[in-house]
């Protein structure tokens, strides 16, 4: 079983709609949990950081967290076609190296 | 704030042939990672320093691949003799620091291609 699992879609939506990105995770030392967000030929680039479990908002994005349930979303809404990306997820343990552990990402592709 | 630079952004090699890649943090930046991103994958860890000392290299194949990070700064990632397999994205991040809120910057990649 991987550590952090993620759908890798790809997942197509009209623009506007909302959109639910979501990742589980095995390991309970995972503290902190970041969305990077990866276009086509370019490095990724961080969209969101939480700490624990809770809700965080910037704008149309919202990062949750469900430290229960194993379980991060990332919502998208009023969605744009400049959103098609690939959605990493990533965490981080609460000791030893601080590696950054990444989900395999979801293609997301915002259809105007 | 320039970003992380790489070079080359590709190449193409033969099997058994090796290869460097090259890496320049953001300025200041302490920590700096290598990451192998498959097609269709999401980034895996090779190597992470803290300044010139290696933290992490549990993933590196270190039969054939080798990085080093000489005066804290630079860094370069070798492999030698290359295989198939290794044909991906080469991904080079840094941070401040490591571990809890050191936001990691990525460059662009080098994407190898082995045939």
């Amino acid at each position: 079983q991987k550590e952090v699992e993620q759908d890798p879609g790809p997942l197509s939506v009209p623009e506007g709609a909302i959109v639910s990105l979501n990742c589980t995770y095995s390991n309970s030392a995972f503290q902190y949990f970041m969305w990077y967000r990866q276009y086509s030929r370019k490095g990724p680039e961080l969209l969101m950081y939480t700490y624990s479990s809770g809700n965080k908002e910037d704008g149309r994005f919202t990062a949750q967290v469900d430290k229960s349930s194993k379980y991060i979303s990332l919502f998208i809404r009023d969605s744009q076609p400049s959103d098609s990306a690939t959605y990493l997820c990533a965490m981080i343990p609460t000791s030893g190296t601080y590696k950054y552990i990444f989900g395999t990402g979801t293609r997301l592709k915002v259809l105007a | 704030e320039a970003g992380v630079a790489q070079s080359p952004r590709y190449k193409i090699i033969e099997k058994r042939q090796s290869v460097a890649f090259w890496c320049n943090p953001i300025s200041g930046h302490a920590t700096l990672y290598w990451y192998q991103q498959i097609l269709g994958q999401g980034p895996k860890l090779l190597i992470q320093f803290q300044n010139n000392g290696v933290v992490d290299d549990s993933q590196l194949p270190k039969d054939r691949f080798s990085a080093e990070r000489l005066k804290g700064v630079d860094s370069t990632l070798k492999i030698q003799p290359a295989k198939l397999e290794d044909s991906a994205v080469y991904l080079c991040a840094s941070s401040l620091g490591q571990g809890r809120a050191n936001e990691a910057f990525f460059g662009q990649g080098t994407r190898l291609t082995v045939v």
